[in-house]
């Protein structure tokens, strides 16, 4: 079965200071990793996603996630926050053998910017 | 390109009542797939259809059942409502439903029953 898991609930940091959000994942198989935003009352805006080759992956908002296979991680990074990346993050996984979309989420982990 | 679309985006609705949530998927896209968010379970897999065959079914009782239209459009149904359906309910489209294919989300819709 596959899992993920977001051990944080919260995340503070101050404008203009890095951030990271962690992940780790369980899954048979090749892992596909996703990394979404949800902002209130709102749906799931996509990142960035891990599919093969080169470990460090760029998405959007400046955000980026290193894929580290030994450690079965996925973190999300930033290297300066903003006050408006205040928001829930979600990671989430398929495995490639599944052939077909169906994305198992962590339990969110919401990213407090103070200014 | 417009994204994709949920109606009503609230609903109220009261116990043993049913609902029916419609989703446009982006144009284009012929895979489209619900979720259920709750503080409690987090973001959970109901189904999933492409070419108006339910390909995919998550864990949840025979009350939620969906189909989808030859446009693509979706719509999912949950007949008589409890308490614990109280939730905001996603639609995700992508092309053919494959992975790695990125799934898009639409704004939800939040129901409440009372």
């Amino acid at each position: 079965a596959q899992s993920v898991a977001q051990p944080e609930d919260q995340v503070n940091v101050a404008e203009g200071n890095p951030l990271t959000v962690k992940c780790t994942y369980s899954v048979s198989g090749n892992p596909y990793l996703f990394w979404y935003v949800q902002y209130p009352n709102r749906g799931l805006q996509f990142l960035l996603k891990y599919i093969t080759g080169d470990n460090l992956v760029k998405g959007s908002y400046g955000f980026e996630a290193e894929f580290n296979k030994s450690q079965t991680s996925f973190h999300l990074k930033k290297p300066s926050a903003l006050v408006s990346d205040s928001a829930l993050y979600f990671c989430a996984v398929t495995a490639d053998f599944t052939g077909f979309q169906k994305l198992v989420f962590g339990t969110g982990t919401r990213l407090l910017v103070s200014p | 390109k417009a994204g994709v679309t949920q109606t009503p985006r609230y609903l109220i609705k009261t116990r043993g009542q049913q609902v029916t949530l419609s989703c446009s998927p982006i144009s284009g896209h012929r895979s489209v797939s619900w979720y259920q968010q709750t503080p409690g379970q987090g973001l959970q897999f109901l189904f999933e259809y492409f070419s108006e065959t339910q390909r995919n079914k998550g864990n949840f009782p025979g009350r939620f059942s969906g189909r989808q239209f030859s446009n693509s459009r979706s719509e999912m149904n949950v007949s008589t409502l409890e308490l614990g359906d109280s939730a905001l309910y996603l639609c995700a489209s992508s092309l053919e439903g494959r992975t790695p294919e990125t799934q898009y989300f639409g704004p939800g819709t939040r129901l409440l029953v009372l």
